[in-house]
């Protein structure tokens, strides 16, 4: 049961700004909201996190609405390295009262010269 | 220093034969982490450790699936009588904290992969 929906696939021209979409309408209020990118034949790879602020890493910038029901990861100056799978993650209940991360199937980000 | 280490890196295996898939967590993370990626499909998460123990294991898909994690450390992921359903690249993820109980308030810390065991079952 995804708590985050994101197109599957985007494109983007290298140098240029990539800006990932990412729905959580059910997010709650003290959920954070996490960023994973998987280059092919590699594990994930965290990006960056957020409450309810932006924030910002060496990696990318993560933009949040005010309502938190969305959010959008931006990769400044796109390289052709930055080719792959972005998963946009809400944390999710286990039965045992644990939590875990729940990767859907992210948005493939295809960077072109 | 070394980051999380999984072997081996593939393996084939007959339809009903037992494999086991090892993974070595980053050294002093305390949590390790077990997940099933299947072609085109996003994460399943299969298994959690904090040390030794494995306060969740709902995620294991039946019962040929076991795991164990011994001295803190090393972790093995053993399926028995495979299945050709089984195939997947198996990631395991360490972090230098354990999950917390879910209470939405506390941020989760980064978990670090490994590259995967692509198992496929003939």
């Amino acid at each position: 049961d995804a708590k985050t929906t994101q197109p599957t696939s985007m494109d983007c021209a290298e140098g240029r700004a990539a800006n990932l979409p990412c729905n959580h309408s059910t997010i709650s209020g003290n959920e954070y909201v996490y960023w994973y990118r998987q280059i092919h034949s590699q594990g994930p790879q965290y990006i960056i996190h957020g409450l309810k602020n932006n924030e910002t890493n060496e990696m990318a910038s993560l933009i949040i609405t005010e309502d938190r029901k969305s959010s959008t990861l931006i990769l400044p100056h796109a390289t052709l390295r930055d080719t792959a799978v972005y998963y946009c993650i809400v944390r999710v209940a286990l039965r045992s009262g644990y939590s875990t991360l729940t990767f859907g199937k992210g948005t493939m980000l295809l960077v072109s010269p | 220093g070394a980051g999380v280490s999984q072997s081996p890196s593939n393996k084939v295996t007959e339809k009903g034969k037992d494999v086991e898939l090892r993974c070595d967590p980053i050294s002093g993370h305390t949590a390790l982490y077990w997940y099933r990626q299947s072609l085109g499909q996003g994460l399943e998460f299969l298994i959690y450790f904090q040390g030794n123990s494995a306060p969740d294991k709902s995620g294991l898909p039946s019962d040929r699936f076991s795991a164990e994690r011994t001295g803190g450390s090393v972790s093995t992921l053993t399926i028995q009588r495979t299945q050709q359903e089984d195939s997947a690249v198996y990631l395991c993820a360490s972090s230098q904290t354990p999950l917390a109980l879910y209470d939405g308030a506390v941020q989760d810390v980064e978990q670090f992969f490994g590259p995967g065991t692509r198992l496929t079952v003939l």
